[in-house]
């Protein structure tokens, strides 16, 4: 089963400007990450955001966490082509185990 | 310093058939997962080994079924193949609580 819901399900902008992400889950949670995927292939782990943490920045990217509202976003500033792929955040759960469980994921394309 | 690496990275088998794939996860990582990626959907959890025993399952059919090695290797086995079970299947691995490394997939068609 999934999680996550990630919104939206497809997105297309021009080299330089931002792009967000939106992540919305159903339980409690330990930690939230977001992964990139290219074209079919493996994952590639971007950042990981703790329960007790609000915002967290890796270079070109910033992550928000509200568990009030059970959601997380995720912005890339200055998007390049190199950006184009598919975005998919996933949970933690609480008391759960450490498996993690995805959203479907939002396929952004950067044309230049 | 390799990542990790799945075997083979394509394979096609006939309904009813049984398929064993492998894992070896990044140098130093002590725990290894599964996933299965339909095309168009997330990953979903098959399961999870640490220390050699399964420590936590998805809602996948007995049909799948895993081993863990000493050397933290880890082969996934599905039986009595059905044209649904067609994904990419993923091979994460991680050392203590921090993200996972995932490999490249094996990308198994059934037909």
């Amino acid at each position: 089963s999934q999680q996550g819901e990630e919104d939206p399900q497809a997105l297309s902008i021009q080299e330089g400007e931002n792009a967000t992400m939106n992540c919305s889950y159903k339980t409690s949670i330990n930690n939230l990450q977001w992964y990139r995927q290219n074209s079919g292939r493996g994952l590639v782990h971007l950042i990981l955001i703790r329960s007790n943490e609000r915002e967290k920045h890796s270079g070109r990217l910033r992550v928000t966490l509200d568990t009030s509202k059970k959601s997380s976003s995720l912005l890339i500033t200055a998007s390049r082509a190199a950006d184009t792929a598919s975005y998919f955040c996933a949970t933690v759960a609480n008391q759960a185990g450490t498996a993690l469980i995805f959203g479907k994921g939002t396929t952004l394309s950067v044309s230049s | 310093d390799a990542g990790v690496t799945q075997s083979p990275t394509h394979l096609i088998k006939t309904r009813g058939q049984q398929v064993t794939l492998r894992c070896s996860p990044k140098s130093g990582h002590d725990t290894v997962s599964w996933y299965q990626q339909a095309l168009g959907q997330g990953p979903q959890f098959i399961f999870q080994y640490y220390e050699e025993e399964e420590r936590q399952r998805g809602n996948f059919p007995d049909r799948f079924s895993g081993h863990q090695f000493p050397n933290y290797s880890s082969e996934l086995n599905v039986n009595a193949l059905l044209l649904g079970d067609s994904a990419l299947y993923l091979c994460a691995s991680r050392f203590d609580l921090g993200g996972y490394t995932f490999g490249s997939g094996t990308r198994l068609t059934v037909v």
